[in-house]
């Protein structure tokens, strides 16, 4: 595909419930990058994958929260027992490389509801 | 704390003015990225500053980063309704080279009135 691809691009759920979050980045990118936005502020870093290994988990929030790459490639982020404060536009963004100068290209994010 | 923050967080302003957006920190990066958001869509990359001191120009906008690499600013020249939008700064954080990871400003919401 012609950029990184996020789905669904909304997802309704209800407290406590499950939910799975798709990113489908560049084809050929090796870094993969999870971020949150809430409304009105900037993203914020939760997870970085290099390959298939999460090189650095630092940014979730806590262990509800999990990400998978197991091929390289597609990414799910993963929410258990979800709460009203995970609300957010998850981003996912993908480059080719890791390096600080590299263009991240982002994916128009997935807007999660916690009713 | 925020590690960038950014000022203001909203500009309202009149097709034709000029505006400037500023991104502070109290620590050095190595570079900063300024990006500019539409709603719905992912932020767009529009430019990347590495040297201290270094002036950027892209169409009507110019892009500074400090001499001390602390700070940053972008300024927009005689402003028009396409210009709307939420701009960010980033940067990867010290101590964070190796992984590329990109903390934000809060977002500076600009609108251009016609």
């Amino acid at each position: 595909g012609a950029g990184v691809s996020q789905t669904p691009s909304n997802k309704v759920t209800e407290k406590g419930k499950y939910v799975e979050l798709r990113c489908d980045p560049i084809s050929g990118h090796t870094a993969l990058y999870w971020y949150r936005q809430s409304l009105g502020q900037g993203p914020e870093f939760l997870i970085y994958f290099q390959g298939t290994g999460a090189a650095d988990d630092s940014g979730l929030p806590n262990d509800r929260f999990f990400a998978v790459r197991p091929e390289g490639s597609v990414s799910t982020l993963k929410i258990q027992r979800t709460e009203r404060g995970d609300s957010a536009v998850y981003l996912c963004a993908s480059s080719r490389y890791r390096r600080g100068t590299d263009t991240q290209y982002f994916g128009p994010g997935t807007r999660l509801t916690v009713l | 704390t925020q590690l960038l923050e950014q000022s203001p967080q909203f500009l309202s302003i009149q097709e034709g003015e000029n505006l400037t957006v500023y991104c502070n920190s109290s620590s050095v990066f190595s570079s900063l990225q300024w990006y500019r958001q539409e709603p719905g869509e992912g932020p767009v990359l529009l430019v990347t500053v590495v040297t201290g001191g270094e002036v950027k120009k892209l169409k009507r906008l110019t892009f500074q980063f400090g001499d001390a690499r602390k700070d940053s600013s972008l300024h927009i020249t005689a402003a028009q309704p396409g210009d709307t939008g939420l701009y960010l700064c980033a940067g990867v954080p010290p101590g964070s080279s190796n992984t590329g990871k990109l903390i934000f400003g809060q977002g500076t919401t600009l609108q251009v009135k016609p």
